[in-house]
């Protein structure tokens, strides 16, 4: 799998948008950029995925250059309840079903009140 | 609907012991992993079950760590015997079989994991 990098942390203040960037410039096609979050004390939790289009849910959008090296996360109105290490994945979309994640260090994303 | 849930949350033995941790994927969920963070590293994948069978024991330490899914359903991660270096956190997850409903986008549904100490 790819190897992604990403700032070790970052502060946002409340309210506003965490932009949260992830470097894969070794992405190959097949791979789809994945992002994962892990609160204090608590398992990891999906947050959102995409190929090459950006993308949006409930929870964040995220934005993939056109060149897939690079992509984005967004949270749109940071809550301290977004306190939480951020990371940043990239794997082969071939075998869904075999998510054997490579979890980096992460950003470590402090909301700040 | 219940999500993944792990026994003990956080157990304390002394080296040369044994633990067993559970878990418990979500029903109907073929996929079930277990991962594993010890102190200061990163989250590292030990294995992959599907359905009884492992997929995937490339992450496995060593031969004191024995995993079981007897029946498909729940899991145990056997420590045995324990040493000091397998404190840590053990997360376990699951996912649906691929071509299921909610398989599509590759998400990995954690517990909140069992801390392991080792004196």
């Amino acid at each position: 799998d790819a190897k992604t990098t990403q700032p070790p942390s970052m502060d946002c203040a409340e309210g506003r948008a965490a932009n949260l960037p992830c470097n894969h410039s070794t992405i190959s096609g097949n791979e789809y950029v994945y992002w994962y979050r892990q609160i204090h004390s608590q398992g990891p939790q999906y947050i959102i995925h995409g190929l090459k289009n950006n993308e949006t849910n409930e929870m964040a959008s995220l934005i993939i250059t056109e060149d897939r090296k690079s992509s984005t996360l967004i949270l749109p109105h940071a809550t301290l309840r977004d306190t939480a290490v951020y990371y940043c994945i990239v794997r082969p979309g071939s075998n869904f079903g075999n998510e054997k994640l490579t979890f980096g260090t992460g950003t470590r994303l402090t909301i700040i009140p | 609907e219940a999500g993944v849930t792990q026994f003990p949350s956080h157990s304390v033995i002394e080296k040369g012991q044994t633990v067993t941790l559970r878990c418990d994927p979500i029903s109907g969920h073929d996929n079930l992993y277990w991962y594993r963070r010890v102190m200061g590293k990163e989250i590292k994948f030990l294995l992959h079950f599907v359905k009884e069978s492992k997929q995937d024991e490339s992450g496995m330490p060593n031969n004191r760590f024995l995993a079981e899914r007897t029946g498909g359903t729940y899991s145990t991660l056997k420590v045995q015997p324990a040493e000091l270096e397998d404190s840590g956190v053990y997360f376990c997850a699951s996912s649906p079989a691929t071509g299921r409903r909610g398989s599509a986008t590759g998400e990995l549904f954690f517990g909140e994991g069992s801390r392991l100490t080792v004196l």
